[in-house]
């Protein structure tokens, strides 16, 4: 069965750290791993990761993959309190199926 | 509109009622999603579809049904509610020829008294 595990569960800083987020997974047939960012709604997209070892990047929030350890993390600079969310981590497999982590928890308080 | 939207937004029904939630998507992406999204826990795959007329289990498919008789609709079927079943539940999409991003709908909250 597939399996996502993000750490930590949840995280308060205060604006202007840098925060790092953990995303370890074991999965069949390994596609894609993806980002999404969750406020009061719908997850929305950030990264998407394939290849090891490339850094995607967008403003202050950035990603990496190692598919050999199997885990990525996110990195966020400069926190804003609007970076407050529940950041998920997904595995997409070659089935199409996309296996969810439980999420971490950003708070930034000013 | 072009996008992917859920119905109802809101509902509150009883123990052992039947429910329909109902998804719509105008992009014609292939693959269709339902998860669910209880506190303290990210989303869980209740079931997905890789075309019209073809479903599969996610993991936590037990008390639901769905049907996919046009690629555009998904809709899920709670037989007999359970009060284990109160949850945020998100339908999503995406197509595999492009990025692999989930595309969500807005999410319709269960509530099963």
């Amino acid at each position: 069965e597939d399996k996502v595990v993000q750490s930590p569960l949840s995280l308060v800083v205060h604006e202007g750290d840098t925060v790092t987020l953990n995303c370890s997974y074991e999965v069949t047939n390994f596609r894609s791993l993806l980002w999404y960012k969750q406020e009061k709604k719908a997850p929305t997209f950030l990264f998407m990761l394939t290849s090891s070892g490339i850094e995607k990047k967008s403003g202050r929030l950035s990603s990496i993959l190692d598919k050999k350890e199997l885990f990525s993390i996110l990195n966020i600079t400069a926190t804003q309190t609007g970076d407050s969310a529940i950041y998920l981590c997904a595995v997409e497999g070659l089935t199409g199926k996309s296996t969810f982590g439980d999420g971490t928890t950003l708070t930034v308080k000013p | 509109d072009a996008g992917i939207t859920q119905s109802p937004r809101y509902k509150i029904t009883e123990t052992g009622r039947q429910v329909t939630l109902m998804c719509h998507q105008t992009w014609s992406h292939s693959y269709m999603f339902w998860y669910r999204q209880d506190l303290g826990h990210g989303l869980r795959l209740i079931y997905y579809s890789a075309a019209a007329d073809i479903t599969d289990k996610g993991e936590v498919p037990d008390g639901y049904v769905v049907s996919r008789s046009k690629t555009e609709n998904f809709p899920l079927t709670l037989e007999s509610a359970t009060r284990s079943q109160t949850s945020v539940y998100f339908c999503a999409s995406s197509n595999l020829r492009g990025t692999g991003e989930l595309f969500f709908g807005e999410g319709s909250r269960l509530t099963v008294l």
